[in-house]
């Protein structure tokens, strides 16, 4: 089955820092990844997209790239803010016929001034 | 509407009470989905409609779950009989397609309704 896997949180970093997220994913044929976004009190919001290997998601200065060859789409950004400070989470579906999406479990982001 | 509108936000059902929670997904969207989010974790499917259709129920923890989307816009989850371990936020996300759609069909989320069972 489909799933996916991403670095345990809390990530705690100054602000200007760089950020790696870590996400790999298990899924049969070519899923679309997804890294979704929770400020708090909110609920989840796209934060950026790709459909097919190579191609690059970007989206408020964040970036990541779908790796299948290493079956990963880690997210990053070259300089976090405090407004950056949320739960992020990778996620995939499987192209080709009826197919749910299927979450990470979420990584936390403090970023401290 | 603008967004996806759940209600109640907020609710606390003693052990053993029922309980509805409603979504209001975006006017048009064919897809509906309920997921069930505990905490610290991520979303987990519960159930997805396409329009009044159920076509999966996999997600549903046990018989004490039902949804419903009877004229396809406004769909219900009910809960039988509350447990602790269903204390939980749960999710509604809709989209424009149905899911045989083939292109990377983005979800729209709702705030949630956090559920506290005593």
């Amino acid at each position: 089955g489909n799933s996916v896997t991403q670095m345990e949180g809390p990530v705690t970093l100054s602000e200007e820092a760089f950020l790696t997220i870590n996400c790999t994913y298990t899924a049969t044929g070519y899923p679309s990844l997804f890294w979704y976004v929770q400020y708090p009190g909110e609920g989840l919001q796209l934060l950026l997209k790709a459909t097919k290997a190579d191609d690059k998601g970007s989206n408020k200065g964040f970036e990541a790239t779908y790796r299948k060859e290493t079956t990963s789409f880690h997210l990053e950004k070259g300089s976090v803010q405090v407004s950056d400070s949320a739960v992020y989470f990778c996620a995939l579906r499987n192209g080709g016929g009826y197919q749910k999406v299927t979450f990470g479990t979420g990584t936390k982001l403090q970023v401290i001034p | 509407g603008a967004g996806v509108s759940q209600s109640p936000r907020y609710k606390v059902a003693k052990r053993g009470q029922d309980v509805a929670l409603r979504c209001d997904p975006i006017s048009g969207h064919v897809s509906l989905f309920w997921y069930q989010q505990a905490l610290g974790q991520g979303p987990e499917f519960l159930t997805y409609f396409q329009n009044e259709a159920q076509l999966d129920k996999s997600g549903l923890p046990s018989d004490r779950f039902f949804a419903e989307r009877p004229e396809g816009s406004v769909s219900t989850l009910k809960i039988q009989r509350t447990q602790q371990e269903d204390s939980a936020v749960y999710l509604c996300a809709s989209s424009l397609r149905g899911m045989d759609f083939s292109g990377a069909n983005v979800l729209t989320f709702g705030a949630g309704s956090r559920l506290t069972v005593l």
